[in-house]
């Protein structure tokens, strides 16, 4: 069973849209968590990194959240924009390695 | 440069009784992790301490209990030993509990008979 679980799978919204994506995992033990939007076929982008002292951080309509407590952690897309459609990739740093998320595919909509 | 020490580096217990195991990391390291390495086993994570708070727990049976003191190190307390908590205990420490690399000590190996 991975230890990164995100959901949904996929979404599909309209511009102009908010939308939150999940990321639960059970790694353990936890160093810190990021985000990265993939955009097809391109590498992956950071957008946040948190650690368990932070529960919340933005990075322009991005905003990431963290629960240290409940290992869950969420990505809220304000205002989205066509050029959010990509792929959104949870990743939990652990023991030395990266714990990736299957990921969740973003398709914004005129 | 200064490292993680443990003490004591041996110690031999009798089941049902009690062990504490002391860890001091390196210093200005704020984060302090606990580890047991069973024989021929990865070593298993049972907790973390940043700023003398547990800041993440692994697989630490409830007779075990730890703290982080004021001064940073750290005492794993152990109760009611058992057979099968015969194995090495491994102290590690890092900066700020940002990821940073966390640095081991020589470890404690523990024998319950």
């Amino acid at each position: 069973k991975n230890q990164v679980e995100q959901s949904p799978q996929s979404l599909i919204i309209l511009e102009g849209k908010n939308c939150t994506l999940q990321c639960n995992y059970t790694v353990s033990p936890f160093s810190n968590l990021r985000w990265y939007k993939q955009d097809t076929g391109r590498g992956p982008v950071s957008l946040t990194i948190m650690t368990f002292s932070e529960n919340t951080k933005s990075n322009g309509r991005y905003t990431a959240t963290l629960d240290a407590d409940t290992k869950q952690s969420s990505l809220h897309i304000t205002a989205s924009q066509l050029s959010d459609s990509a792929s959104y990739i949870c990743v939990v740093r652990s023991w030395g390695k990266l714990q990736f998320g299957a990921g969740t595919q973003v398709v914004v909509t005129p | 440069a200064a490292g993680v020490i443990q003490s004591p580096r041996h110690l031999i217990k009798e089941k049902r009784e009690t062990a504490t195991l002391k860890c001091y990391p390196i210093p200005r390291h704020d984060t302090v992790y606990w580890y047991q390495q069973g024989p021929g086993q990865d070593p298993q994570f049972l907790i973390s301490f940043y700023e003398k708070m547990q800041s993440d727990k692994g697989s630490i049976p409830d007779r075990f209990s730890a703290q982080q003191f004021s001064d940073y190190h750290s005492e794993l307390n152990m109760s009611s030993l058992e057979l099968g908590d015969s194995a090495l205990y491994f102290c590690a420490s890092s900066s700020s509990g940002r990821g940073d690399t966390q640095y081991f000590g020589p470890g404690t190996r523990l024998t319950v008979l």
